[in-house]
């Protein structure tokens, strides 16, 4: 089946820049997107989703950007800090069905 | 107190053993799930329950059974674990009827020897 995917496994970047994790779906029927935090020994943690209706979404320091031409999801993180480090999840959805959970990006914050 | 508990948190037992998983929640949620994570694997749905009269099997079903004793109570069970089902177990609630998110458990570690 079609399923969630994520172009980098990992990505370093330096206190106080800006990051950016990308997700690739491919189920173009998707019409509800959530990106999760999961740090060590815990579970993940709702950050911020957003609609098919939608292109841009921001929250506290993050902003998601969907681009349904190419199917692409994103996660930009403003200013990042070391609490900022962990594992991050894309997840999509139609509606009436379960989400569908991308392989994770483990972002590490270098001091 | 975390909304979605999970018991017990790590678990290591042997290939063989019947094993349960609990989870209990208190935001009132109707929908309950299991999910399998694997390192450099997404999280994978065993099993979700939509109310106390419904189960239904996820992508990776096999070798897992579920019980909903209540609405706050979902368990998760390997009546014949093998070591392929080591992994972080998560239990998640979510509301019915909207799109919205899934609220996680702290996760339950399992190690079958």
């Amino acid at each position: 089946g079609e399923s969630v995917g994520l172009h980098l496994p990992t990505l370093s970047v330096q206190e106080g820049d800006n990051s950016i994790i990308n997700c690739a779906y491919s189920n173009s029927a998707s019409d509800y997107f959530i990106w999760y935090k999961q740090e060590s020994g815990k579970g993940p943690q709702f950050i911020i989703d957003i609609r098919s209706n939608m292109d841009k979404r921001q929250g506290q320091r993050v902003t998601v950007l969907l681009n349904k031409t190419v199917k692409h999801l994103s996660l930009q993180i403003a200013a990042t800090q070391p609490g900022d480090s962990a594992v991050y999840f894309c997840a999509e959805k139609i509606h009436g069905q379960n989400f569908v959970f991308g392989p994770g990006t483990r972002l590490s914050v270098l001091p | 107190d975390a909304d979605v508990t999970q018991t017990p948190r790590n678990r290591i037992t042997k290939t063989g053993k019947r094993i349960m998983l609990e989870c209990s929640q208190t935001k009132g949620h109707d929908r309950m799930y299991w999910y399998r994570q694997d390192p450099g694997l997404g999280l994978r749905l065993i099993y979700y329950s939509f109310d106390v009269k419904d189960i239904n099997k996820g992508e990776i079903s096999d070798g897992y059974s579920v019980s909903r004793q209540a609405q706050a109570k979902f368990s998760l069970s390997l009546e014949s674990a093998i070591p392929n089902q080591t992994a972080l177990y998560f239990c998640a609630t979510s509301v019915e009827g909207v799109d919205g998110e899934l609220f996680f458990g702290e996760g339950s570690r399992l190690t079958v020897l």
